[in-house]
């Protein structure tokens, strides 16, 4: 399973665009890097998954370089709700699994 | 999005009683089913992997006869807590997949466990 590594927290202020950067650098050739935001008591929702290259949807872009070894998330225009725990994970190819860091605490300011 | 749908959201029971907990997939098929424990503010852990048909596999330090997690269904997961004590209060969150069709993995709202 690829371990992966990001900032514990980090402070923005709404309307800002926010770029949160993970590394993962045992990842293997399959794997694909999934992005998931938790609130305060709820299961985690699942934001963006990608695989190499850009992909955008209608609440982020992940930004993965060649040689995917790190991944950066971007919120465009955060607001007070944005505040939360983002997960960048690994699933595993092999068995599905997802195992969960420590996550970056976004606290989004007024 | 696929909906995963985790029964009761909070249960409060007496030390030494066994309390179920239900994860079904709403619109997808699931496959694999992962049940995960978080205590406040930390991450989550995986606890189990289930398989529809199969024993569900711990992790280690898990104990499997304490966690009874049982995968009869392709839409329905349980995890029995069995004999609970207080430390075993916690949030616990299923998850699940169709790892035939690459279904990304969806959680449920979670379940927030207390043992008094």
């Amino acid at each position: 399973l690829a371990k992966t590594t990001q900032p514990i927290s980090m402070d923005s202020y709404e309307g800002q665009e926010v770029n949160i950067t993970c590394s993962h650098n045992n990842i293997a050739t399959n794997d694909y890097i999934t992005w998931y935001q938790q609130f305060p008591s709820q299961g985690p929702r699942f934001i963006i998954q990608g695989y190499k290259t850009k992909v955008t949807n209608e609440v982020a872009s992940l930004f993965i370089p060649a040689d995917r070894k790190s991944s950066t998330l971007s919120l465009p225009r955060v607001s007070l709700s944005d505040t939360a725990v983002y997960y960048c994970l690994v699933p595993s190819s092999n068995t599905g699994k997802l195992i969960f860091g420590q996550g970056t605490t976004l606290q989004v300011k007024p | 999005g696929a909906v995963v749908s985790q029964h009761p959201s909070w249960v409060i029971c007496k030390s030494g009683t066994s309390v179920k907990i239900e994860c079904r997939s709403l619109d997808f098929q699931a496959t694999t089913m992962f049940w995960y424990r978080q205590f406040p503010k930390q991450s989550l852990m995986l606890m189990a992997t289930s398989n529809e048909g199969s024993k569900a596999t711990y992790e280690q330090g898990v104990e499997k006869d304490k966690f009874l997690i049982n995968h009869a269904s392709l839409t329905l997961s349980t995890l029995t807590v069995t004999s609970a004590h207080p430390e075993d209060s916690s949030f616990y969150i299923c998850s699940a997949t169709n790892r035939a069709t690459n279904e990304k993995l969806f959680f449920g709202s979670g379940t927030q466990l207390s043992v008094l």
